[in-house]
């Protein structure tokens, strides 16, 4: 079993459709959470961090659930821009860092 | 305020050679890590760099070396080179003591694409 696990997609959405993506990771000890956007062939960019209390930046709004080892993240009103790979990324001490394998989105007009 | 910088862009190479990748991190940043992106994967940790030296590894065999030098920049070089060793290779780097450990920031290079044939 991988230590973080994502929804491999793809989600084929409309404009302005909500859509949610979920991660699961298995190490309890895990200290900090993050979402990441990768476009095509370009690099992995921050998205966001996700906090114990859920925390929201404009469309994008992050959950974590330390009981269920549950990480989500959910986009309102999707733009065609959205369009990316969304990876899942889980640190455990230091600066070890797991990624999960991504999930594409796809937003179409 | 330059970023992380990468190179080459692009490599190929034969099976049994060997490759050496650099990295220039982001201005004011201290330490280096390495990752693997294999294609429809997430990316991989490899090692990191801090103080000049490997400071945590992933499950990479020893083929993988690296070296920080007293710039803060980083190599990575892989032996031996397999087929399976084809890959996106990304290099990210962060401030050791900017925020709490464990949710420091680290910011990517746009990576080096290997080729082994």
């Amino acid at each position: 079993r991988k230590e973080v696990e994502q929804d491999p997609g793809p989600f084929n959405v409309p404009e302005g459709a909500t859509v949610a993506f979920n991660c699961t990771y298995s190490n309890s000890a895990s200290q900090s959470f993050f979402w990441y956007r990768q476009d095509c062939r370009k690099e992995p960019k921050l998205l966001m961090s996700v906090y114990s209390s859920g925390n929201e930046d404009g469309r994008f709004t992050a959950q974590l659930n330390r009981a269920s080892q549950y990480i989500s993240l959910l986009i309102r009103d999707s733009k065609l821009s959205d369009s990316a790979t969304y990876l899942c990324v889980v640190k455990r001490g230091g600066f070890k860092t797991i990624f999960g394998a991504g999930t594409r989105l796809f937003v179409k007009a | 305020d330059a970023g992380v910088t990468q190179s080459p862009t692009h490599l190929i190479k034969t099976r049994g050679q060997q490759v050496t990748l650099r990295c220039s991190p982001k201005s004011g940043h201290d330490t280096v890590s390495w990752y693997q992106q294999a294609l429809g994967q997430g990316p991989q940790f490899i090692f990191q760099y801090y103080e000049e030296e490997e400071r945590q590894r992933g499950n990479f065999p020893d083929r993988f070396s690296g070296h920080q030098f007293p710039n803060y920049s980083s190599e990575l070089n892989v032996n031996a080179l397999l087929l399976g060793d084809s890959a996106l290779y990304l290099c990210a780097s962060s401030y050791r003591f900017g925020e709490a450990e464990g949710t420091r920031t680290q910011y990517f290079g746009p990576g080096t694409r290997l080729l082994v044939l």
